[in-house]
């Protein structure tokens, strides 16, 4: 798996869009880069996952830079129930994943 | 589908003693992995099987660590002996071949012992 690294905390509004950068400078071109959550005391989310392209879901977006070395999760009106740790991950193959220390993201009111 | 269902949710016992978790996996899934989540270490992978079979338990500590999967909609993970290092939450997960990378987990078992 590729190393990656989070800031290990970040704080968002209420409404406001968070946005959760990922380095992976290290990924190679077959990684995919995943991003989970685990809210507290839960089994990790998957959220969204992505190679190249800009992925959009009912959960969030993912914007990867062009050269891949890095990576933005946006979560675009944040509630408080989106407080948790979030995770990216950068893997070819699922079934290794590494989760590392993720971001604590705390929204607030 | 219940989702990848675990048992016990909560587990307390004395050293020595032999644990045994459990783990249904969403059925038509063919991936289950055994992750261990502990503050100093985070979540771990333990062992994964695909189609029942086991394809890597480096992540098992050690000896005392053992995990089967009898059949497709079931699966054990058994520390015997016990050792208070051991407690931890663990989580079971499954995924399916040709999917998202989406793991599926259950809600986990928290181990404590004493």
């Amino acid at each position: 798996d590729a190393k990656t690294t989070q800031p290990p905390s970040m704080d968002c509004a209420e409404g406001r869009a968070a946005n959760l950068p990922c380095n992976h400078s290290t990924i190679s071109g077959n990684e995919y880069v995943y991003w989970y959550r685990q809210i507290h005391s839960q089994g990790p989310q998957y959220i969204i996952h992505g190679l190249k392209n800009n992925e959009t879901n009912e959960m969030a977006s993912l914007i990867i830079t062009e050269d891949r070395k890095s990576s933005t999760l946006i979560l675009p009106h944040a509630t408080l129930r989106d407080t948790a740790v979030y995770y990216c991950i950068g893997s070819y193959n699922f079934n290794k994943f590494y989760f590392g220390s993720g971001t604590k993201l705390n929204v607030k009111p | 589908d219940a989702g990848v269902i675990q048992s016990p949710r909560h587990e307390v016992t004395e050293m020595g003693q032999e644990v045994t978790l459990r783990c249904k996996p969403i059925s038509g899934h063919d991936y289950l992995f055994w992750y261990r989540q502990t503050m100093m270490r985070g979540l771990e992978l333990l062992i994964y099987f695909n189609n029942n079979v086991p394809i890597d338990d480096s992540g098992m500590p050690e000896d005392r660590f053992s995990a089967k999967m009898p059949n497709a909609s079931f699966s054990t993970l058994k520390i015997q002996p016990s050792e208070p290092r051991d407690s931890a939450v663990y989580f079971c997960a499954s995924s399916f071949y040709g999917g998202s990378g989406e793991l599926f987990f259950g809600e986990g078992s928290r181990l404590t012992v004493l």
